[in-house]
């Protein structure tokens, strides 16, 4: 039973265009969300993150979208430059839960110049 | 500031055998997490340690065990190794155990079970 799910595995985006990753999620109790970027070889770096209180949350590139009717969230990278390249995770946490994580399977960003 | 860190790089182990691996955790960090990362998955989340307490387990068998020292630094022993127990294991450190404190995760353990 996945609790958090990227349903691409992949995408391709032009150097300089916008690229959106999306992530869904079924757990109502999810009240925290993160994106992580992966570089290979390396774990998982903190990017980004939303409260459930909140619907958007910027910084700089990176705007994070949050559609609670529809456990629903995205992110937003605009430029997209190709060190963007890297396998994005999507993660929630519940409040009960302190900042144990629940990952999506993932989605391989490739950004070419 | 020394990050977290994890040791070995790479194991490679036979079914039915036993394993020991060790994180250790971002400077002044209490709460250590440690994931299971098969490959072409997200993480899944194995346990977490507080103040050398176990704060939380998700969906792992007993055999998956843990202990976190004094120092805050950590191991995850599996025993009964299985051919599904291939896979990068992450350790993450927090400041603190609560939603907001974000984790840094060192660059995982790659265990391969044969």
């Amino acid at each position: 039973d996945q609790q958090v799910k990227q349903n691409s595995p992949s995408l391709s985006v032009q150097e300089g265009r916008i690229s959106i990753l999306n992530c869904d999620y079924t757990n109502s109790m999810f009240d925290y969300f993160l994106w992580y970027k992966k570089y290979p070889a390396e774990g998982p770096t903190f990017l980004i993150s939303i409260s459930s209180i909140k619907d958007k949350n910027e910084d700089g590139r990176f705007t994070v979208f949050l559609n609670k009717s529809a456990k629903h969230l995205s992110l937003h990278i605009v430029p997209s430059q190709p060190g963007d390249s890297a396998v994005y995770f999507c993660a929630a946490s519940a409040n009960n839960a302190g900042n144990m994580l629940t990952f999506g399977g993932g989605t391989r960003l490739m950004v070419k110049p | 500031e020394t990050g977290v860190t994890q040791s070995p790089t790479h194991l490679i182990k036979t079914r039915g055998q036993q394993v020991t691996l060790r994180c250790s955790s971002q400077s002044g960090h209490n709460t250590v997490s440690w994931y299971q990362q098969a490959l072409g998955q997200g993480p899944q989340f194995i346990f977490q340690y507080y103040r050398e307490e176990e704060n939380g387990r998700g969906n792992f068998p007993p055999r998956f065990s843990g202990l976190q020292f004094p120092n805050y630094s950590s191991e995850l022993n599996v025993n009964a190794l299985e051919l599904d127990d291939s896979a990068l294991y992450l350790c993450a450190s927090s400041l603190e155990a609560d939603s907001y404190n974000e984790q840094f995760f060192g660059p995982g353990t790659r265990l391969t079970v044969l």
